[in-house]
């Protein structure tokens, strides 16, 4: 079974930076496109960003673009999210999560890291 | 970017009732849509890919359908397990997207 476990979540200030770390427990990781999924507390789930297998591309939603940075070493089986100039409005929980091919939907999650952005 | 407008935001029924979710797609996105259920204080859980392909495991009372950019998730007979939240996704294209949210409430 695969266990993607989040961490480095917390409470940062306005305009401060947090990276957040996902590490897999699958000797596969480095076969999938993997996903960074948020969700402000009592609301919906918004995608984040996507990082290929290999790390060439990468792709971000709007509200993220040029502020948010992922990554991945897939010899260590772990993915990264650079918070950086954080608002307020990045207050959320923070899952990631894999696609097991292109086909499908996102079939393993994170038990999701909070981040808090507050003065 | 592609939006997907999911109905209804809140719905009330009882057990063994038949329900239905909507997402209608802004655009064509063919048949890549999936479709969640998350529960609180939990992540999400993939029930159902590219349109209709149930995950495994998934209760077959579970079923996704489609006409033309509007989507559906039916629960045939609605058992305890399945009050939570459902939402679909497109994932044809980036910046992928998420429809609002369901919320399945016991009436």
């Amino acid at each position: 079974e695969v266990q993607l476990v989040e961490s480095g979540g917390g409470l940062v200030k306005p305009g401060g930076s947090l990276r957040l770390s996902c590490a897999a427990s699958e000797l596969a990781f480095g076969s999938y496109t993997m996903t960074w999924v948020r969700q402000a507390p009592g609301k919906g789930l918004e995608w984040v960003s996507s990082i290929g297998s290999s790390g060439t591309y990468q792709f971000y939603a709007d509200s993220v673009k040029g502020r948010f940075t992922v990554s991945r070493d897939n010899a260590k089986n772990s993915l990264y999210l650079q918070m950086n100039s954080l608002r307020a409005d990045d207050t959320a929980f923070y899952y990631c999560a894999r696609a097991r091919g292109t086909t499908t939907g996102f079939d393993y999650w994170g038990q999701g890291t909070l981040v808090t952005v507050s003065s | 970017d592609i939006q997907m407008t999911q109905s209804p935001s809140t719905l009330s029924a009882s057990v063994g009732d038949r329900v239905t979710i909507t997402c209608r797609a802004s655009q064509s996105i063919s048949y890549w849509l999936a479709w969640y259920q998350q529960k609180p204080g939990k992540a999400p859980k993939l029930l159902i890919s590219k349109t209709r392909n149930l995950e495994t495991g998934v209760p077959f009372r579970f079923s996704g359908s489609e006409s033309g950019t509007e989507f559906t998730l039916t629960i045939s007979s609605l058992q305890p397990d399945d009050f939570a939240t459902y939402y679909c996704q497109q994932y044809h294209s980036y910046p992928y997207t998420f429809g609002q949210g369901t919320k399945l409430e016991i009436k």
